[in-house]
């Protein structure tokens, strides 16, 4: 099993411009979640996805939109990329039933 | 909000010795977590403490968890090279098993 793989690893954008961020899984998770991370700070969510077709909003959901229509994904959007989302963004993923988080390596990107 | 918070922020020590750090947190919890992240890569569980616990071993991991005083400790012993990362506590608190990261602890276990 690949666990919880994340594309691209690493990207640059201009400011305004458009991206997707790709999270897949291979566990057959029910709960997926969007993280960022910048320095000094821990995990914040973004958003997540209770299953297949939901999103919910996270803590700093603002400037993010989400998608979930196969289970085994969940896409990350930014509609007009700010240099304040320089940042790196973690995608997760848990059973049901489940406590613990699956974490994937991460995507670095950087807004100019 | 960040519902967690590590204490020390850094921590460096000799390889052999052991490293210890706590986490704050300010709500009921369900469980508290700690996982461990290496430079430049992902997050990776450790352990898990539930509310009704006070104590829990894994290997050289000891937590112990304090619900009066809303703090949890993690204790790594005879520290290792390997062991070089940073780690969260998170918690668990409400519905959708959303968790909350405090900001972590770098240690740095020197040869």
């Amino acid at each position: 099993n690949a666990g919880v793989t994340q594309t691209p690893k690493f990207r640059v954008l201009k400011t305004g411009q458009s991206m997707t961020l790709l999270c897949a899984q291979d566990m057959n998770h029910e709960y997926m979640y969007w993280y960022r991370q910048d320095p000094g700070m821990g995990l914040r969510l973004i958003h997540y996805s209770v299953g297949e077709g939901t999103t919910a909003k996270g803590e700093v959901p603002d400037g993010y939109n989400v998608s979930r229509l196969k289970k085994q994904n969940f896409l990350l959007g930014l509609e007009s990329a700010a240099p304040s989302q320089t940042s790196v963004y973690f995608c997760a993923s848990r059973r049901p039933n489940g406590e613990t988080q699956y974490f994937g390596p991460g995507t670095r990107l950087l807004v100019l | 909000s960040q519902q967690g918070e590590e204490d020390p922020q850094a921590l460096s020590i000799q390889e052999g010795e052991n490293a210890t750090m706590n986490c704050s947190y300010k709500t009921s919890i369900n469980n508290l977590q700690w996982y461990r992240q290496n430079s430049g890569r992902g997050l990776v569980h450790l352990i898990l403490i539930r509310s009704n616990e006070r104590e829990k071993h894994s290997g050289r991991l000891r937590v112990t968890l304090d619900t009066s005083k809303k703090s949890s400790s993690l204790l790594i012993t005879a520290s290792r090279a390997a062991d070089t990362a940073s780690y969260f506590c998170a918690t668990d608190a409400g519905s959708d098993y959303k968790l909350s990261f405090g900001a972590g602890t770098t240690v740095t276990v020197r040869a």
